[in-house]
């Protein structure tokens, strides 16, 4: 079974302060990883992919499959950051769609 | 606003009523995907579209739930019999292909309470 974990509920740091979203997945095939972000009153939206292995807004994530883990880390913080993030699973064969969330892991940023 | 739109925005019924959510994908997008999301969750899986064919349908998508997307373009979601359990967010995404490939595009989602 797919399964997402997301061990901090709640993460604080200061402006300047580097930062890291910890995102634990469970699945014995070969996964496809996202991070989605939902700014205040705003839409939840992708971040990044996995397989993009790119950098957003400053964010990068590295599929570690020795770890099972796909943590989020952006050096330097900033205030516009503040959001709830979440990491999402999925699994390409067979056609599946379906992605698995995370609870999320909602990030405030202190000036 | 040319994203995805939902209606209605919240949605307050009594148990047992029955409740009809609809949604209009990004007007290009051929998949067209449903999520619920409760309290302190993230948002969970029921069911995609890819044009006008179901092609994937979630274990929590039980008898009482059924989606449609007639035409290959909006959708609707209807919950019969609601019961207490069903009070959540009802999120409605499209992409144009594959969400492993394209991204997917949210709604403002349906907040739905059964009292």
């Amino acid at each position: 079974a797919q399964r997402v974990t997301q061990p901090e509920k709640l993460l604080s740091v200061f402006k300047g302060a580097p930062v890291e979203l910890k995102c634990n997945y469970s699945y014995s095939g070969s996964p496809e990883l996202f991070w989605y972000v939902q700014y205040s009153r705003q839409r939840l939206q992708l971040l990044l992919r996995h397989i993009s292995r790119e950098s957003i807004k400053g964010f990068t994530a590295d599929l570690n499959k020795g770890e099972t883990s796909f943590h989020l880390k952006k050096p330097f913080a900033q205030e516009e950051d503040s959001a709830m993030y979440y990491c999402a699973l999925g699994r390409r064969q067979g056609g599946s769609e379906k992605l698995v969330f995370g609870k999320g892991t909602k990030l405030t940023v202190n000036p | 606003d040319t994203g995805v739109s939902q209606n209605p925005r919240h949605k307050i019924t009594k148990r047992g009523q029955n409740v009809t959510f609809r949604c209009d994908p990004i007007s290009e997008h051929n998949r067209l995907y449903w999520y619920r999301q409760t309290l302190g969750q993230g948002p969970e899986f029921l069911t995609y579209f890819q044009n006008e064919a179901q092609l994937e349908k979630s274990r929590l998508l039980s008898d009482r739930f059924s989606a449609e997307r007639p035409k290959g373009s909006f959708s609707t979601l209807e919950i019969q019999r609601t019961e207490q359990g069903d009070s959540a967010m009802y999120l409605c995404a499209s992409s144009q292909g594959s969400s492993y490939n394209s991204p997917l595009h949210f709604g403002n989602g349906t907040r739905l309470t059964v009292t």
